[in-house]
């Protein structure tokens, strides 16, 4: 079965740059969401869209922006990359709620050096 | 606001052990609740979830969770332990958006659990 696809796995940045991360939902999923997870803590939500808006926001710092475009999948820019913005980021995916269970994709390694 | 407590950062057990990860949550209103297994340097797998209905879930692996609502808890059990289930496992609670859309997921701290042979 088709899972959730994040692209790249792996990223390495220097402060001050750029990085845009991809996800590619599940098919007819029509929520994303979007986790960091810092070395050795649990994930944090970021943000989520809904139908291709914006449904929730969480500790989503104003250096980051996301999207969902008319294909459903997601991007999440970041800007201005500090150090501490390296963490596994997550995008999860789920049709019409939790009770149908989120699904994860394997994640983008950040490093920031 | 939901919230979510894993007692205990770190459980060890022997292998064929009984495993027993406690969670306990905060909700304002029902919750849903859910188990997911963290491998190292891998993304976060369902282990099972509640809902509605029946409060003892069974889960992929062996894994089992009993949602008490009078106590708020969600434990995850196993009745013995694997060296394959050495793990970090998170418990978290879906925080519903009764407006139509869905909620998102707050975790607790993760418990990392190690079998020893």
């Amino acid at each position: 079965a088709a899972g959730v696809i994040q692209s790249p796995r792996h990223l390495i940045k220097e402060k001050r740059e750029t990085a845009t991360l991809k996800c590619y939902p599940i098919p007819r999923h029509d929520t994303v969401y979007w986790y960091q997870q810092g070395p050795g803590q649990d994930p944090q939500f970021l943000i989520s869209f809904y139908e291709k808006m914006q449904s929730d926001k969480g500790s989503i710092p104003d250096r980051f922006s996301a999207q969902q475009f008319s294909d459903y999948h997601s991007e999440l820019n970041m800007s201005s990359l500090e150090l501490g913005d390296s963490a596994l980021y997550f995008c999860a995916s789920s049709f019409k709620g939790p009770n149908y269970g989120y699904t994860f994709g394997s994640g983008t390694r950040l490093t920031v050096v | 606001a939901q919230s979510v407590t894993q007692l205990g950062s770190h459980v060890s057990v022997s292998e064929g052990a009984l495993v027993l990860l406690r969670c306990n949550y905060s909700s304002s209103v029902p919750p849903y609740l859910f188990w997911y297994v963290q491998y190292p340097n891998q993304g976060l797998q369902l282990l099972l979830k509640y809902t509605t209905g029946a409060t003892l879930v069974k889960g992929i692996n062996g894994f089992e969770a009993e949602f008490k609502k009078s106590e708020t808890s969600f434990h995850l059990t196993k009745p013995s332990a694997h060296m394959s289930d050495a793990a970090e496992y998170f418990c978290a609670v879906s925080d519903r958006n009764y407006g139509g859309s869905q909620g998102n997921l707050i975790f607790g701290k993760g418990t990392k659990l190690s079998v020893k042979p």
